[in-house]
């Protein structure tokens, strides 16, 4: 396997189902990032790990818990989510980032394809 | 509040013309900008960014352009060809890791 790969691609459950997207990276890359996107709306950063430390929780309800292990695994784990939390979730990865920011420096971000979430 | 915006859905150019697709922003600490296209059932791929301190990147057939009294950018493909037919996401940056998209706008090139 190459670069970001996720599991499940689809997935339909109900609302008192727990279920869990699993995403991995085979870049050795050490920044790992969830991303939400629902329909005519743009992607919205969800979550960010780096170095295995989650640095950014994005006001996302409890209802939705990430793991990140390792360096190369990322994990979205599902509980009692509603219909309206239908969407694509995307994976992505890129080289860690400092603490002293540099403007203008990016790490460039490599995404998965994305687990379709379908919740009845 | 929306903070990146392509205020196209969509856009349509014939094989061998110049495809352009515009983004506005609102946040004058972004630093950064990216464009990303993304295939259907796939993830969005980078394309091509460009530092705030620039106001042109090329690459091959794909140019941005970044207008920062404007708040503006914007990506030429010339010339445009059918494989070029996606979704282009805008994304701009001033944290170093975080990205900030647009809705995107669907490129369609016809032979």
């Amino acid at each position: 396997e190459t670069g970001v790969t996720q599991t499940p691609r689809h997935l339909v459950m109900g609302m008192t189902n727990k279920k869990s997207l699993k995403c991995e990276q085979h870049l050795g890359h050490n920044a790992m990032y969830w991303y939400k996107q629902s329909a005519k709306k743009p992607l919205e950063l969800m979550f960010v790990y780096n170095f295995k430390e989650q640095t950014e929780n994005n006001s996302v309800p409890s209802r939705f818990s990430p793991e990140c292990p390792n360096s190369s695994h990322l994990f979205l784990h599902l509980h009692t989510l509603q219909p309206e939390d239908s969407a694509l979730y995307l994976c992505a990865s890129s080289q860690a980032f400092s603490g002293t920011r540099t403007s203008g420096v990016y790490n460039e971000q490599f995404f998965g394809p994305g687990t379709r979430l379908t919740v009845l | 509040d929306q903070q990146v915006k392509q205020n196209s859905p969509s856009l349509s150019v014939q094989e061998g013309r110049i495809s352009i697709l515009n983004c506005d922003y609102t946040n004058s600490m972004f630093d950064y900008f990216l464009w990303y296209k993304k295939y259907p059932a796939e993830g969005p791929t980078f394309l091509i960014s460009i530092s705030s301190i620039k106001d042109k990147n090329e690459d091959g057939r794909f140019t941005v352009f970044l207008n920062k009294s404007a708040k503006h950018l914007s990506l030429h493909i010339v010339p445009s060809q059918p494989g070029d037919s996606a979704v282009y996401f805008c994304a701009a940056s001033n944290s170093g890791y975080a990205l900030n998209f647009g809705k995107g706008t669907s490129l369609l090139v016809t032979p």
